[in-house]
């Protein structure tokens, strides 16, 4: 199993600003994922960030608006730019899976407002 | 890519009876499908899984099922109680890649 700590858990921020999440895993491991969770909604993916490697984004999420670092194998950060209300959301950050499929583990999450 | 759907988006149940989720998916190439828990302020939690090559899992109180051929699976929640009170997501994924899909989950409410 893994263990993810997840920082902030949660925070209140003015638009236009940006806030980086940071998600430290216990172990290394080759992949992370990072999600969001609007309100009432279900996880959808953003993005899989390899060490070493860019960060590889799903359709509909840009790196100018959340650039993510993977600096190590057990740390990577995501930072939403120039936030509006419409980023308020959870995010999430995940690690699991591989060539040989187990299970996703994530952090408790960032549960983020922006007025 | 993959697209997991899940019913029914709502579901109380009286404390002891059953509480049945259910998900269908698109991708024959899925073979891992795991159950996540997400209680309210916290990251979802696996309750349980199963892969593509059993039909059936079981652990206690909880157990899925998984149809290959109609692409669908589904959570079976026997002797309810207050505390399974919870959304529950399904998900899948296929055997390259790691990416897991997501179903929209399913707000279940036990009633005392």
């Amino acid at each position: 199993s893994a263990v993810i700590s997840q920082k902030p858990s949660r925070d209140i921020c003015q638009r236009g600003t940006s806030l980086t999440i940071q998600c430290q895993v216990d172990s290394q491991v080759t992949m992370m994922f990072w999600y969001r969770q609007q309100p009432g909604q279900s996880l959808t993916l953003i993005a899989t960030a390899n060490q070493g490697s860019e960060a590889t984004y799903e359709s509909g999420f840009v790196i100018d608006k959340f650039p993510i670092s993977r600096p190590n194998l057990t740390f990577s950060t995501l930072t939403v730019s120039n936030m509006s209300p419409e980023d308020s959301s959870i995010y999430l950050c995940s690690v699991g899976g591989g060539w040989v499929v187990t299970e996703a583990f994530f952090g408790q999450g960032t549960r983020l407002t922006v007025v | 890519g993959e697209n997991v759907e899940q019913h029914p988006s709502t579901l109380s149940v009286q404390e002891g009876d059953s509480a049945v989720i259910k998900c269908t998916y698109s991708d024959s190439a899925s073979n891992y499908f795991p159950w996540y828990k997400q209680e309210l302020g916290k990251g979802p939690q696996l309750i349980i899984d199963i892969r593509s090559n059993v039909g059936e899992k079981k652990d206690q109180r909880i157990a899925v099922t998984l149809n290959k051929t109609a692409k669908h699976f589904s959570l079976h929640i026997t002797e309810t109680q207050p505390e399974d009170s919870a959304v529950y997501f399904c998900a899948a994924t296929p055997v390259i890649g790691n990416q897991f899909y997501f179903g929209t989950g399913t707000s279940l409410t036990v009633i005392p």
